[in-house]
């Protein structure tokens, strides 16, 4: 069954802790993204990867890490450094980038 | 910065009733993508528009794409209570997909 998926659904850490997201696709696409949705916002992207060993910073990318070692994987870590990081995170996939944009079922991350 | 202004917010209509949103774009856009997000779900791609005043129907749907590519626009005839849920158009600049904030449907059965 292709998707993408993300886990776990629902996170919780304490402030001042660092926490990754996963993020796995199994359709082979080439460009995956990350983005943050908050109430009233939209979807704003933190980072994104065309390629493996590759990725850039999008919008709102400080306080956010990312690696792509993998095609089908694109971690993000949400640091100590983001200053308010209790937000719905969408990863999604194309198969390249301007293509229309597959989006895995989101990670709930709440900070206590 | 780069932005894409989508109205109204929210929208609360009678079932049976019409919905539209808008989305505007200061600069021209190369494309412009329509998803969908059921409370609680993931965004869901729709349509995607690429030419200038492009209109497509999608059973009730009707996506409209202007003629400079820096508007469009989604209608909803007679809504269903199963039409409820954000809906989001993106506009493809430069090569980044740019999201509007979204319009937030509700319908009263």
């Amino acid at each position: 069954d292709g998707g993408i998926t993300q886990s776990p659904k629902y996170l919780f850490r304490k402030e001042g802790q660092n926490v990754t997201l996963s993020c796995e696709q199994n359709l082979n696409h080439d460009a995956m993204y990350w983005y943050r949705q908050d109430p009233g916002q939209g979807l704003r992207l933190i980072y994104y990867s065309q390629i493996v060993n590759d990725f850039q910073k999008g919008d709102i990318a400080e306080g956010y890490s990312v690696s792509r070692e993998k095609k089908e994987s694109f971690p993000l870590t949400v640091t100590s450094a983001q200053k308010n990081p209790t937000a719905f995170y969408l990863c999604a996939s194309t198969p390249d980038r301007l293509d229309t944009q597959y989006f895995g079922p989101g990670t709930r991350l709440t900070v206590l | 910065g780069q932005q894409v202004m989508q109205i109204p917010q929210y929208q609360h209509v009678q079932e049976g009733e019409d919905f539209t949103t808008y989305c505007n774009s200061s600069t021209t856009l190369s494309n412009i993508q329509w998803y969908k997000q059921r409370p609680g779900g993931h965004p869901v791609f729709l349509i995607q528009l690429v030419k200038s005043g492009e209109v497509k129907k999608q059973k009730r749907l009707t996506f409209q794409f202007g003629e400079a590519k820096k508007n469009s626009s989604l209608h909803i005839t007679a809504t269903q209570t199963t039409d409820v849920g954000t809906y989001f158009c993106a506009g493809l600049r430069g090569g980044k997909l740019i999201f509007g904030q979204g319009t937030e449907l509700s319908v009263k059965p």
